[in-house]
């Protein structure tokens, strides 16, 4: 599996923009980026994923650079509901999701 | 908006004895898997079923464990004989589409916490 790399966590203020950067540099032609974040005491959740365009959608948006080997989810503005692990993955012809360490997303009131 | 349901959310279970773990998908929803989430650490893969049939397992995913559909709604996760390693959080989750589509995401159940004594 194509490795990503994450700050392991951010802190951020309520109300506030939140970018949270992920390093995917032997990424391949065919993986897509997906997002999930966790929530505590529930299960992982779909947030978004695209392939080499910016995305946007009802929850966040995905920025990727042109050469692929970074992305950024942006959540537009905080909210104390936010604060969950955020797990960028790569996903290409495979059934799994294989999730990393994440990083711990924690917003201030 | 529908969403995967699981059963029970918490069970206690004698170490050796055998367990089963209920998920109803997301009705349209074609693909099944489980994940596990050992205390404080990753979200781990277990097994993919598409068809009736197991179409990816990982190495966590041995003989002591199988799956089933047993009708057109419920999917099942059995332990044969539990081991105290085997207390985690379980995760069932089930996504739409044909073939291996690395477009669809997984929509997760909230767990079934597993405690094995």
């Amino acid at each position: 599996d194509a490795k990503t790399t994450q700050p392991n966590s951010m802190e951020s203020n309520e109300e506030e923009p939140v970018h949270l950067p992920c390093n995917h540099s032997t990424i391949s032609g065919t993986d897509y980026i997906h997002w999930y974040r966790q929530l505590p005491s529930q299960g992982p959740e779909y947030v978004i994923h695209g392939l080499t365009s910016n995305v946007n959608n009802r929850m966040a948006s995905l920025a990727i650079a042109e050469d692929r080997k970074s992305s950024t989810l942006i959540l537009h503005r905080a909210t104390l509901r936010d604060a969950a692990v955020y797990y960028c993955i790569l996903r290409s012809n495979d059934y799994k999701l294989s999730f990393g360490a994440g990083t711990t997303v924690t917003v201030r009131a | 908006e529908p969403e995967v349901t699981q059963t029970p959310s918490h069970q206690v279970t004698q170490m050796g004895q055998e367990v089963i773990l209920r998920c109803v998908p997301i009705s349209n929803h074609l693909y099944f898997y489980w994940y596990r989430q050992i205390l404080g650490q990753k979200v781990e893969f277990l097994v993919s079923f598409y068809n009736n049939e197991i179409s990816e397992k990982s190495e966590i995913f041995d003989d002591q464990f199988s799956v089933e559909r047993p009708d057109g709604s419920n999917f099942t996760l059995k332990i044969r004989s539990t081991k105290l390693e085997d207390s985690a959080m379980y995760f069932c989750a089930s996504s739409e589409g044909e073939g291996l589509d690395s477009n669809q995401p997984q929509h997760f159940g909230d767990g079934t916490r597993l405690s094995i004594l």
